[in-house]
């Protein structure tokens, strides 16, 4: 599986676009990025996903450069109840049903969003 | 709003207990995960379950043991318990059309500590 880099901490003001960088420099060619959030010790929630297209939906836009080695987690405008740790992942999966799904979390980013 | 529900929310238990945890997927999906999520880290990849199979597994002792059943609920068990299974667990279940494509929707996790 391929692994992830992630800072540990970032801090946003309100309002403003977070941007929250990975790295993920062995990815495969059939491994997908995924991003998840985690509030105060809830369950992850996901967020959105790509595989070498920028991806965008109501929650964020997920940037992957054309190499693939990195992306980035963009939100647009930062509201307090962004704050999380945000965890990007790679995971990998045999494409007929069924197949094992074995999504690797990484420590992640804490994100700050600061009134 | 995921759809997967887990019980019982905090539990405590003592060394050399046994513990069930239990799991309501989502209405459709018929893969399910198990994660421990230790304070301060990601979640680790238990194990997965696809038709009532296990089909993945990760780097847990066989003292961690599930079940799936029919209606796509599934349980952890966890036989011998010792101070480090105290964590967050996390299930998580996903539409097991196969593929890395698969979303995984978490529920809001079991807090077990052992004494």
């Amino acid at each position: 599986d391929a692994k992830t880099t992630q800072p540990p901490s970032m801090d946003c003001a309100e309002g403003r676009a977070a941007n929250l960088p990975c790295n993920h420099s062995t990815i495969s060619g059939n491994e997908y990025v995924y991003w998840y959030r985690q509030i105060h010790s809830q369950g992850p929630q996901y967020i959105i996903h790509g595989l070498k297209n920028n991806e965008t939906n109501e929650m964020a836009s997920l940037i992957i450069t054309e190499d693939r080695k990195s992306s980035t987690l963009i939100l647009p405008h930062a509201t307090l109840r962004d704050t999380a740790v945000y965890y990007c992942i790679v995971s990998y999966g045999p494409m007929n049903s069924g197949g094992y799904q074995k999504v690797t979390f990484g420590t992640g980013t804490k994100l700050q969003v600061i009134p | 709003e995921t759809g997967v529900t887990q019980s019982p929310t905090h539990l405590i238990k003592t060394r050399g207990q046994q513990v069930t945890l239990r799991c309501s997927s989502q209405s459709g999906h018929n893969t399910v995960s198990w994660y421990q999520q230790a304070l301060g880290q990601g979640p680790q990849f238990i194990f997965q379950y696809y038709r009532e199979e296990e089909n993945g597994r990760g780097n847990f002792p066989p003292r961690f043991s599930g079940l799936q059943f029919p209606n796509y609920s599934s349980e952890l068990n966890v036989n011998a318990l010792e101070l480090d299974d105290s964590a967050l667990y996390l299930c998580a279940s996903s539409p097991g059309t196969g593929g890395s494509t698969d979303t995984q929707y978490f529920g809001p996790g079991t807090r077990l500590t052992v004494l």
